[in-house]
């Protein structure tokens, strides 16, 4: 595609439940990312894929946050038991994923989650 | 860890004058890069410029150009010419090179409005 996707754009849940966030790269980006963007803490690195794996997970805040990634393309971001701090704009950004910091980073226009 | 730091969390300016946004940064390593990015209201997180710590020379991309002192671990970006589609969140980010991950690391924001 032209750009990076996401959906959906906005989620409203209620605490407790489950939700899923997915984020579609630009075609041939091996890379992929998730950020959480909230009020309180700014934008936070959640987890890095390379190709399917996922070498930095380190930003991920708790157990009940999980990503996936098949097929070196679509990304998926579960969120269980979903708490009011969940709440934040959750970015995905993809990049050629060349070694060096040589590849910019483009994003996504974010899903925004609301946990009543 | 790396830290980055936006003094300034609101500023504006008036349509036609230039303006710089700082941005300071905290780190051990040598090799690394650092960005601008802008985000409207719209939440797309746009690349504004980027700056190799390994060049001397600054980048510039039309109106927007950085002031980089890697002794002093600074990095402002200055807007020339403002224009209103200017007005938006920026945000300055680093990203280190060593270890394979390569996340960003962003400030907390500056909120430019630019006024006509």
């Amino acid at each position: 595609g032209a750009g990076v996707s996401q959906s959906p754009s906005n989620k409203v849940t209620e605490k407790g439940k489950d939700v899923e966030l997915r984020c579609d790269p630009i075609s041939g980006h091996t890379a992929l990312y998730w950020y959480r963007q909230s009020l309180g803490q700014g934008l936070e690195f959640l987890i890095y894929f390379q190709g399917n794996s996922a070498p930095d997970k380190s930003g991920l805040p708790s157990d009940r946050f999980s990503a996936e990634r098949t097929g070196g393309s679509v990304s998926t971001l579960t969120i269980q038991r979903t708490q009011q701090e969940d709440s934040a704009v959750y970015l995905c950004a993809s990049s050629f994923g060349t070694s060096g910091g040589t590849d910019t980073q483009y994003f996504g226009p974010g899903t925004r989650l609301t946990v009543l | 860890a790396q830290t980055v730091t936006q003094s300034q969390p609101e500023m504006s300016v008036q349509e036609a004058e230039t303006v710089t946004l700082s941005c300071t940064y905290d780190t051990s390593e040598n090799n690394y890069y650092l960005f601008w990015y802008k985000q409207p209201p719209s939440r797309q997180m746009i690349l504004v410029i980027r700056q190799e710590a390994y060049k001397q020379q600054n980048a510039t991309e039309n109106r927007f150009s950085v002031n980089f002192q890697k002794a002093a671990k600074s990095f402002s970006l200055k807007i020339s010419d403002s224009q209103l589609g200017d007005t938006a969140m920026y945000f300055c980010a680093f990203m280190n090179t060593q270890g394979g991950s390569e996340k960003l690391v962003f400030g907390k924001g500056t909120k430019l409005t630019v006024n006509p």
